[in-house]
């Protein structure tokens, strides 16, 4: 298996654009997650979905960040309009299931930065 | 409240040596503890996870980690430290409700 898989894997735009961040999880993973990692808050989960459905978004920083999960293989981040504290890497993990007893699988990551 | 505290930010050892990499949790109910490693540039990797059982849980690459409930700690260990074994340790847990928590991360130093 490719493992998770991210794109873009670097991300560089201006203040205000719509950045829009995508992850395929593991073929057969019902669960997936969404986290940013900053040097000043660590790794902070935004969201995470179970078979495609959104179960948590407290995460979410504000209103402007969303996701979706269409479908089982595919999943976007986006944020819109993007600020410069947006500046972070974004990682996508999947999990063969949302019990706890599952661990999880990352990503590459997406590193993002906002001038 | 419910957390994970990884009190060491740095830990230095020296190659051939032992090394731990300390985690304190609480939790409401039964904990699902676990072990991620984030090399530079990568994606956290799962080491190793306790969920029931034997408290002393072997993992990838060499490490083990002991769980244990009255310190509620869940110390992550390895007997000979290698230089490839510097990286950013994270320990995590779920609750009895299912809410994930991470720790802070501890960096790891081998020194050769």
């Amino acid at each position: 298996d490719a493992g998770v898989i991210q794109s873009p894997r670097h991300e560089v735009t201006e203040m205000g654009q719509e950045v829009t961040l995508r992850c395929k999880p593991i073929s057969g993973h019902n669960s997936l997650f969404w986290y940013r990692q900053t040097m000043m808050r660590g790794l902070e989960l935004l969201i995470y979905f179970n078979n495609n459905v959104p179960i948590d978004d407290s995460g979410m920083p504000e209103d402007r960040f969303s996701a979706k999960m269409p479908n089982a293989s595919f999943s976007t981040l986006k944020i819109q309009p993007s600020e410069p504290r947006d500046s972070a890497v974004y990682f996508c993990a999947s999990s063969l299931d949302f019990g706890r007893s599952y661990e999880q699988y990352f990503g590459p990551g997406t590193r993002l930065t906002v001038t | 409240a419910q957390s994970v505290a990884q009190p060491e930010d740095q830990v230095n050892v020296a190659e051939g040596n032992p090394l731990t990499v300390k985690c304190t949790y609480s939790v409401s109910g039964n904990p699902y503890l676990f072990w991620y490693v984030q090399y530079p540039n990568r994606g956290l990797q799962f080491l190793l996870k306790y969920i029931t059982g034997d408290n002393l849980v072997k993992g990838s690459y060499g490490f083990e980690a002991e769980f244990n409930k009255s310190q509620t700690s869940f110390h992550l260990k390895k007997p000979s430290a290698l230089v490839s074994d510097s990286a950013l340790y994270f320990c995590a847990v779920r609750d009895g409700a299912n809410n994930l928590f991470f720790g802070t991360g501890t960096r790891l130093t081998v020194i050769p």
